[in-house]
C-alpha cells in the first residue's frame, strides 16, 4: 500500500495567519491527491481534489499544489471556522486506498 | 442538494453481525459509485470498501475482507454494509461517502453520510 505521511501532525495558529500542511506520498501518485476537512463530530469535507483544483463551494483561501510524492495544502488567511483537523488521501489506486493521518489545526 | 444518511450502528458482540444503510437523495444514484470509510474513536479515517454504480463491481480493505460485504439497491437509492464476524478493532464511525465520478481508479469523495457508530464490546 501507499504509505501518506502529514506534517505536522498538529499546529497552533492564529486567525489571520498563513497556514501549510504536507502530505509525502511513499511513492509517485502524479497528482491523484485529494485533501479533506473535518470538525469534531462531523464528517469529512472534500476541499481540494486533484492535488490543486478547488471543490465547488470551497472558500478561495485554501489552496493546493504538489504532484509526484510531496503536496502542500495552504490557507492564506486562517479564518475562525477554519480550525479542524485536516487528512491528505492518495486516489492513485483504489486498491490500498489510503488517507494521511491528519493534521489538527488549533488556536 | 445532494444528501447522505447514514444508520443501522449498534452495539454489538465480537463475533457479531450488523447491517448498515445509507440512504441517498438529491443525485442520480446509479451514475455514482459509493464509499464505506470508517474512523475509530480519535483516529484517523480507513477506506473500507467500495461498489460501482451498477453494483457489478466491488472492492474491500484487506482488513475486511471476508467479513464486510458491500451492496446497493438503487431502486431504493440505498446503500448496505453487511458486516459478519465483528471484531473489537471494526469499533468505529462508519461513513458513507459518494464518489465524485463513476467506478475507477481514482477516487474522490465529495460527499458523505454523517455517520453511524459501531462499538464492537462484550
Amino acid at each position: 500500500d501507499i504509505q501518506m505521511t502529514q506534517s505536522p501532525s498538529s499546529l497552533s495558529a492564529s486567525v489571520g495567519d498563513r497556514v501549510t500542511i504536507t502530505c509525502r506520498a511513499s511513492q509517485s501518485i502524479s497528482n491523484y491527491l485529494n485533501w479533506y476537512q473535518q470538525k469534531p463530530g462531523k464528517a469529512p469535507k472534500l476541499l481540494i481534489y486533484a492535488a490543486y483544483t478547488l471543490q465547488s463551494g470551497v472558500p478561495s483561501r485554501f489552496s493546493g499544489s504538489g504532484s509526484g510524492t510531496d503536496f502542500t495544502l495552504t490557507i492564506s488567511s486562517l479564518q475562525p471556522e477554519d480550525f479542524a483537523t485536516y487528512y491528505c488521501q492518495q486516489s492513485y489506486s483504489i486498491r490500498g486506498l489510503t488517507f494521511g493521518g491528519g493534521t489538527r489545526v488549533e488556536i | 442538494e445532494v444528501q447522505l444518511l447514514d444508520s443501522g450502528g449498534d452495539l454489538v458482540q465480537p463475533g457479531g453481525s450488523l447491517r448498515l444503510s445509507c440512504a441517498a437523495s438529491g443525485f442520480t444514484f446509479t451514475n455514482y459509485a459509493m464509499n464505506w470509510v470508517r474512523q475509530a474513536p480519535g483516529k484517523g479515517l480507513e477506506w473500507v470498501s467500495v461498489i460501482s454504480g451498477s453494483g457489478g463491481s466491488t472492492d474491500y480493505a484487506d482488513s475486511v475482507k471476508g467479513r464486510f460485504t458491500i451492496s446497493r439497491d438503487n431502486s431504493k437509492n440505498t446503500l448496505y454494509l453487511q458486516m459478519n464476524n465483528l471484531r473489537a478493532e471494526d469499533t468505529a464511525v462508519y461513513f458513507c461517502a459518494k464518489d465524485r465520478g463513476p467506478y475507477g481508479d481514482h477516487p474522490i469523495f465529495d460527499y458523505w453520510g454523517q455517520g453511524t457508530l459501531v462499538p464492537v464490546s462484550s
